[in-house]
């Protein structure tokens, strides 16, 4: 069935490090696919999205490339701060599912100074 | 503006009992959903309104959950006959469509405990 895998957490970084949260997808038809962040406290907000294949998201200094080949939307960032200390959520929706999200476990990122 | 607002934001109540959760969406949007997030998991869909009508109710674990929308506005999920397993965040989102690009906005989340 469908499905969303996400690399597990927690992930420690340093600050300043490149991050990569790898994501792949099982989903029939087109998908959109998403990365949504949850900060400590706050509700789910959506950080970027890629509605088809070889399309880029980009947002605060993370990017992420839809991948039909190889079913992937993987999440970088060249230099993270402390404030991108969140969990990070990959998501994906089509008509199938009544373009509700699919959602990932999520995975747990913190940055230390 | 104001975002998508979830009351209670924590309700506590023993098994057998019934709740309802309430979700106000951003004003103007069409499309509602709900979600249901356990510990250490991702949220998992289950119900999709596209103004008054349910139009996907698949991820409804069983009877006992139900979901209105007799406005287009605001929705009430409804949990008859609560179990310890339904102890849980439900998360409300809206979207000005029921489009897959469309974002979808998230309130707070209602943090159920069933005891």
């Amino acid at each position: 069935g469908d499905s969303v895998t996400q690399m597990e957490g927690p992930v420690t970084l340093s600050e300043e490090a490149f991050l990569t949260i790898n994501c792949t997808y099982t989903a029939t038809g087109y998908p959109s696919l998403f990365w949504y962040v949850q900060y400590p406290g706050e509700g789910l907000q959506l950080l970027l999205k890629a509605t088809k294949a070889d399309d880029k998201g980009s947002n605060k200094g993370f990017e992420a490339t839809y991948r039909k080949e190889t079913t992937s939307f993987h999440l970088e960032k060249g230099s993270v701060q402390v404030s991108d200390s969140a969990v990070y959520f990959c998501a994906f929706s089509n008509s199938n599912s009544g373009y509700a999200l699919n959602f990932g476990k999520g995975t747990s990122l913190l940055v230390t100074p | 503006g104001a975002g998508v607002s979830q009351t209670p934001s924590n309700k506590v109540t023993e098994k057998g009992k019934y709740v309802e959760l309430r979700c106000d969406p951003i004003s103007g949007h069409t499309a509602l959903y709900w979600y249901r997030q356990s510990l250490g998991q991702g949220p998992e869909f289950l119900i999709y309104f596209q103004g008054t009508g349910a139009a996907d109710d698949s991820g409804l674990p069983n009877d006992r959950f139900f979901a209105v929308r007799p406005e287009g506005s605001v929705s009430t999920l409804k949990i008859q006959r609560t179990e310890r397993g339904d102890s849980a965040v439900y998360l409300c989102a809206s979207a000005r469509r029921g489009e897959d690009h469309n974002e979808q906005f998230f309130g707070p989340g209602t943090r159920l405990t069933v005891l």
